[in-house]
């Protein structure tokens, strides 16, 4: 499986935008990017996913770079409750498949 | 609407003994996961369903643990003779279907705690 990797922590300050970044060099043509943020003490939630082309949502947005070897998920303007894990994920667009969660990203927001 | 729910949400045994977490997932949901997580790392996946069926129980880490979704909707995951290194966060998930583009609801998790 194709693997991620992420900066253990992160910092930033309420009210900034925050740039999470996410390494996928061995990633496949066929592979979705996905992220998942969890809340403390909660279980994962779904943020964002996207293929080839930048994604925004209500959440966040999704920057993926050319060659897909890395990507990077934007909060526009942290708030405290956006203090959470984030996982970056890949799962095959061809399989049927489970999700391989890393260690993700610990952020931390400062007032 | 019901996200998913998961019940109990803490469960304190012995060592030795047998226990049952319970899911119920989103109404429609083809689709259920079973992960544990213990402290400070990502979940780690357990096994999946697809309607009644086990698609894949690769990440069951021995014949103690076992789980069923008999009518393809409420899932349970059975730990027999429970070991102290069993105590983690168990989750459960589920979504429309298993195709990678259909996001998992996750429930807020059961944490179970051998003594």
């Amino acid at each position: 499986d194709a693997k991620t990797t992420q900066p253990n922590s992160m910092e930033s300050n309420e009210e900034e935008p925050v740039h999470l970044p996410c390494n996928h060099s061995t990633i496949s043509g066929t592979d979705y990017i996905h992220w998942y943020r969890q809340l403390p003490s909660q279980g994962p939630e779904y943020v964002i996913h996207g293929l080839t082309s930048n994604v925004n949502n209500r959440m966040a947005s999704l920057a993926i770079a050319e060659d897909r070897k890395s990507s990077t998920l934007i909060l526009h303007r942290a708030t405290l409750r956006d203090a959470a894990v984030y996982y970056c994920i890949l799962r095959d667009t061809n399989r049927d498949d489970k999700i391989i969660f890393g260690k993700g990203t610990r952020l931390h927001i400062l007032p | 609407g019901a996200g998913v729910s998961q019940t109990p949400s803490n469960k304190v045994t012995e060592k030795g003994k047998y226990v049952e977490l319970r899911c119920d997932p989103i109404s429609g949901h083809t689709a259920l996961y079973w992960y544990r997580q213990s402290l400070g790392q990502g979940p780690e996946f357990l096994i999946y369903f697809q309607g009644t069926g086990a698609a894949d129980d690769s990440g069951l880490p021995n014949d103690r643990f076992f789980a069923v979704r008999p009518e393809g909707s409420v899932s349970t995951l059975k730990i027999q003779r429970t070991e102290r290194g069993d105590s983690a966060v168990y989750l459960c998930a589920s979504s429309l279907t298993a195709l990678p583009y259909n996001e998992q609801f996750f429930g807020p998790g059961t944490r179970l705690t051998v003594l």
